[in-house]
């Protein structure tokens, strides 16, 4: 099992610009999530997903778009972004609403 | 709201012990308790869920107080390998399926 996979691992991008952060579980889990984690400070919540098709906002959702179309795939859409979007995206899937979350690596994003 | 923990910050010395607490307005079912390195993501610890009961780290324990909605971490003996932001985090709230973390508490285990 891989377990939470994502993608890329690094990105640079400059003001303005739209990407798509990856991330896939091959655990079956139902829950996914994606928070932020910015210098020296904890996790925030972005968004999160219940199953495919079913998404909701998390603490800090403004400049983030999800989708869930699979139970695998969760990916995360800056609209358009800015250097406060600088920062460390985490993904998580767990199995249940008492389930604990499993990470993916992180990718680190920097906007200039 | 996130949890709070307490305290921020703590430096220690090999061998000496620590206790995290975390805090939360909600009422808690489960709570989740992970260390993160730096430049890492977070490595889960412990679980403990409502009843008491606790699964998680030989060296490490926690507790679960459910009617004043608190979790505590305690860390006996600590290495250097203990260093690390602590995070307490809990999914299991009622009326949410959301989860997440508490404030952190970065603790530094000095030879």
């Amino acid at each position: 099992n891989a377990g939470v996979t994502q993608t890329p691992k690094f990105q640079v991008l400059k003001t303005g610009q739209s990407m798509t952060l990856q991330c896939a579980q091959d655990m079956n889990h139902e829950y996914m999530s994606w928070y932020r984690q910015d210098p020296g400070m904890g996790l925030r919540l972005i968004h999160y997903s219940v199953g495919a098709g079913i998404t909701d906002q998390g603490e800090v959702p403004n400049g983030y778009n999800v989708s869930r179309s699979t139970t695998e795939d969760f990916p995360l859409r800056l609209l358009s972004a800015a250097p406060s979007q600088t920062s460390v995206y985490f993904c998580a899937s767990r199995g249940g609403v008492q389930g604990r979350p499993y990470f993916g690596p992180g990718t680190r994003l920097t906007v200039t | 709201q996130q949890p709070v923990q307490s305290p921020q910050a703590v430096i220690l010395r090999e061998g000496e012990d620590a206790v995290i607490n975390c805090s939360s307005s909600k009422a808690l079912y489960s709570v989740h308790w992970y260390r993160q390195k730096h430049g890492e993501a977070p490595v889960f610890l412990m679980i403990l869920l409502k009843g008491g009961e606790q699964k998680g780290h030989e060296k490490i324990s926690a507790s679960f107080n459910e009617k004043k909605q608190q979790s505590s971490l305690y860390l006996t003996a600590s290495q250097l390998s203990y260093s690390g932001t602590y995070f307490c985090g809990t999914g299991g709230t009622s009326g949410t399926y959301k989860y997440i973390f508490g404030t952190g508490t970065r603790l530094k285990v000095l030879a």
